[in-house]
C-alpha cells in the first residue's frame, strides 16, 4: 500500500476483555515502531522490530502487552486483560531501514483504543 | 536529562495570519530535530528535518529555523489556511539510538 495502515481504527473494549491491533507497514520497510499516545501528549516509545526480530520491548507497560511481527511485515499488538488506563491511541510507525536516527518514520493513522 | 518543550501548547489564530511555533531541546549529543503535523484523528506527518549545519529549511508555507547554539527550533507558518489547523509536535532522536524523543505539541487552531 500507499502508507502505513492499522485496524481497527477504533475500537472499545470492556475492562478484562483482551484486543489485537493491527499494523501493515509500507511495503520493504525494515524498521517498527509501535507507540502509545494519550490525549493531547506525544506519542511514547512501545517496542521496537527489524524485520521479524523484537529488538526492544522497554516502553512495553506491562506484561499484559504483547507484540509480534512474525514474518517481518504485518505487525500485531495483543494488550490482555485491558484496563481503563489503557485507553489511548495506539501507533504504529515504519522506517525503511534499520533504525537509526536520520530515517523518517511513517506512521500510521492510529487505533484509538477505548477501555469501559 | 534528554527533554523537549514546545509552547504555546495551544494557538488560535485567524485564516490569512502568521504564526510561529517554538521548540527548546536539552538533547546531547544532537543530530537532527524534526517537526510533524499530526491532523486530528491521523497519524504524524514529518514537515521537515533540520541537522545541526542547518539553520532554515523551507518546506511551502512552512519554514522552520535551528539555532544549535541555544537548542532552540521553531516553525513559521505563513499566510495559515483552515487545512493548518492540527499539532505541530518536535521531535528530536534518543542521541545513539533509534529513538524519538517527542514533544507534547503545539495544537493550532485556524479560524475563517
Amino acid at each position: 500500500g500507499a502508507g502505513v495502515s492499522q485496524s481497527p481504527r477504533y475500537k472499545v473494549a470492556k475492562r478484562g476483555q483482551d484486543v489485537a491491533l493491527r499494523c501493515d507497514p509500507i511495503s520493504g520497510h525494515v524498521s517498527l515502531f509501535w507507540y502509545q499516545q494519550a490525549l493531547g501528549q506525544g506519542p511514547e516509545f512501545l517496542t521496537y522490530f527489524q524485520n521479524e526480530a523484537q529488538l526492544d520491548k522497554s516502553g512495553l507497560p506491562s506484561d499484559r502487552f504483547f507484540a509480534e511481527r512474525p514474518e517481518g511485515s504485518v505487525s500485531t499488538l495483543k494488550i490482555q486483560r485491558t484496563q481503563q488506563e489503557d485507553s489511548a491511541v495506539y501507533l504504529c510507525a515504519s522506517s525503511l531501514h534499520q533504525g537509526i536516527s536520520y530515517n523518517e518514520q511513517f506512521f500510521g493513522p492510529g487505533t484509538r483504543l477505548t477501555v469501559l | 536529562k534528554n527533554q523537549v518543550e514546545q509552547s504555546p501548547q495551544s494557538l488560535i489564530i485567524l485564516e490569512g495570519k502568521n504564526c510561529t511555533l517554538q521548540c527548546n531541546y536539552t538533547v546531547s549529543p544532537f543530530s537532527n530535530l524534526r517537526w510533524y503535523k499530526q491532523d486530528t484523528g491521523r497519524g504524524p506527518v514529518s514537515l521537515t528535518i533540520m541537522t545541526f549545519s542547518e539553520n532554515t529549511k523551507s518546506n511551502g508555507r512552512y519554514t522552520a529555523t535551528l539555532d544549535a547554539d541555544t537548542k532552540q527550533s521553531s516553525l513559521h507558518i505563513t499566510a495559515s489556511q483552515l487545512s493548518d489547523s492540527a499539532s505541530y509536535i518536535c521531535v528530536v532522536p534518543r542521541p545513539g539510538t533509534y529513538k524519538y524523543i517527542f514533544g507534547t505539541g503545539t495544537r493550532l487552531k485556524v479560524l475563517a
